[in-house]
């Protein structure tokens, strides 16, 4: 079984610039989250979907961040522009139902410059 | 805010069992104890998850405490593999309208497996 993919692995920015990251979870997985994790610390959830609409947004920062899940299966997350603080490992995770457990991808690195 | 308290590291010698503990003092009755772990430049890989019972799967056993306000996460064979942030999470089993029982991940344990 394919676990879920991410790209690109790594990305270095300046400050103001914007990015995006792409995430396509496990076939048949109806949940999926995006997660930020900075560098010492436990990752923290961003963003919840279930099939193509948003769960949980509470912690996403609205203002430069966004994320869409189009047709209910793979999923871009946007920042725009960027912070220096922005600097995280960005993780996606899929699971089959909002119950069950989560399988992440790698994550991509990202700097902020 | 994570709900668990984990210690910051542990060492462990290579094909000993390592026991990781968790304190959930504040554990509701509609949660689970899950387990992560996270081993360096990699996105966290469940474990093992259980309600009130141990539990014990191919690759750890979880106990419990009977007042279920701490766990103990067993690896029972520790290899060098094994190196990595344990990550003890309590998540909402199932809800009546409220959370909608996400992981939120605390610093974790950082368990470090020696030759």
């Amino acid at each position: 079984e394919a676990g879920v993919a991410q790209s690109p692995r790594y990305k270095i920015i300046e400050k103001r610039q914007s990015v995006a990251f792409w995430c396509n979870p496990i076939s048949g997985h109806a949940t999926l989250y995006w997660y930020q994790q900075i560098l010492g610390q436990g990752p923290k959830l961003l963003i919840q979907f279930q099939n193509n609409g948003v769960v949980d947004d509470s912690q996403l920062p609205k203002d430069r961040f966004s994320a869409e899940r189009l047709k209910g299966v793979d999923s871009t997350l946007k920042i725009q522009p960027a912070k220096l603080e922005d600097s995280a490992v960005y993780l996606c995770a899929s699971s089959r139902g909002q119950r069950e457990k989560l399988f992440f991808g790698s994550g991509t690195q990202l700097s902020v410059l | 805010d994570a709900k668990t308290t984990q210690p910051t590291s542990m060492d462990c010698a290579e094909g000993r069992a390592a026991n990781l503990p968790c304190n959930h003092s504040t554990i509701s009755g509609n949660e689970y104890v899950y387990w992560y772990r996270q081993i360096h430049s990699q996105g966290p890989q469940y474990i093992i998850h259980g309600l009130k019972n141990n539990e014990t799967n191919e690759m750890a056993s979880l106990i419990i405490t009977e007042d279920r306000k701490s766990s103990t996460l067993i690896l029972p064979h520790a290899t060098l593999r094994d190196t990595a942030v344990y990550y003890c999470i309590v998540r909402v089993a199932w809800n009546y309208g409220g959370s909608q029982g996400n992981l939120i991940f605390g610093k974790g344990t950082k368990l470090s497996v020696k030759p």
